[in-house]
């Protein structure tokens, strides 16, 4: 059981490029989200899902995109990285009955 | 908006003493609140899980109490070990799933 895996570990990106973070997990939860982790500052929303085809914009949502095809996957798309969204990634899932939330490993991205 | 509060914000304390930390939270009408460990350069790793209806949770030498109308969550840990150095994460849970997390306590335990 894999649980939350995403990809790539590590990234980092030029000013104005764009790339695409990878989340997927294999318990068949309907709710998966995105935070970002900045020293001092906690974890904070960027995007969630309730399930396929449904997304809704978080606390942190500006620079970001996410689409939801199937219930396993949940990408985050950077449109154009700009230094401040140097961050540690994090992916989420959890039934939606609101019960334990899983993590993935988390995605280190350097924009410089 | 909730808010979501730890203190301290780190703990130095000897091996085999108890840990207490402590988690507080602006808007009591929360769904579930979770407790999570993260190593350094690490993932979130899941410890506890307490539901609204609950006033504690237990998992081996954790222990995790809830009270709702105060906006308080407790987290004990016994007899700590070095192996419990890490950051520990509060995160209330609210009625639409969202999860909002305080900035952690970084617990060290000295051997």
């Amino acid at each position: 059981n894999a649980g939350v895996t995403q990809t790539p570990k590590f990234q980092v990106l030029k000013t104005g490029q764009s790339m695409t973070l990878q989340c997927a997990q294999d318990m068949n939860h309907e709710y998966m989200s995105w935070y970002r982790q900045d020293p001092g500052m906690g974890l904070r929303l960027i995007h969630y899902s309730v399930g396929a085809g449904i997304t809704d914009q978080g606390e942190v949502p500006n620079g970001y995109n996410v689409s939801r095809s199937t219930t396993e996957d949940f990408p985050l798309r950077l449109l154009s990285a700009a230094p401040s969204q140097t961050s540690v990634y994090f992916c989420a899932s959890s039934h939606r009955d609101g019960n334990e939330a899983f993590f993935g490993q988390g995605t280190r991205l350097t924009v410089v | 908006k909730q808010e979501v509060t730890q203190i301290p914000a780190a703990l130095s304390v000897p091996e085999g003493e108890n840990l207490v930390l402590n988690c507080s939270f602006t808007d009591s009408a929360i769904y579930n609140l979770q407790w999570f460990r993260q190593d350094p350069g690490k993932g979130l790793t899941s410890l506890l899980l307490i539901q609204s209806s609950q006033r504690e949770q237990t998992s081996g030498r954790l222990n995790a109490s809830l009270d709702k109308s105060s906006g308080r969550s407790t987290l004990y840990i016994a007899a700590s070990q070095p192996g419990d150095s890490a950051t520990y994460l509060c995160a209330v849970i609210s009625n639409d799933y969202k999860l909002s997390f305080g900035a952690g306590t970084t617990v060290t335990v000295r051997a």
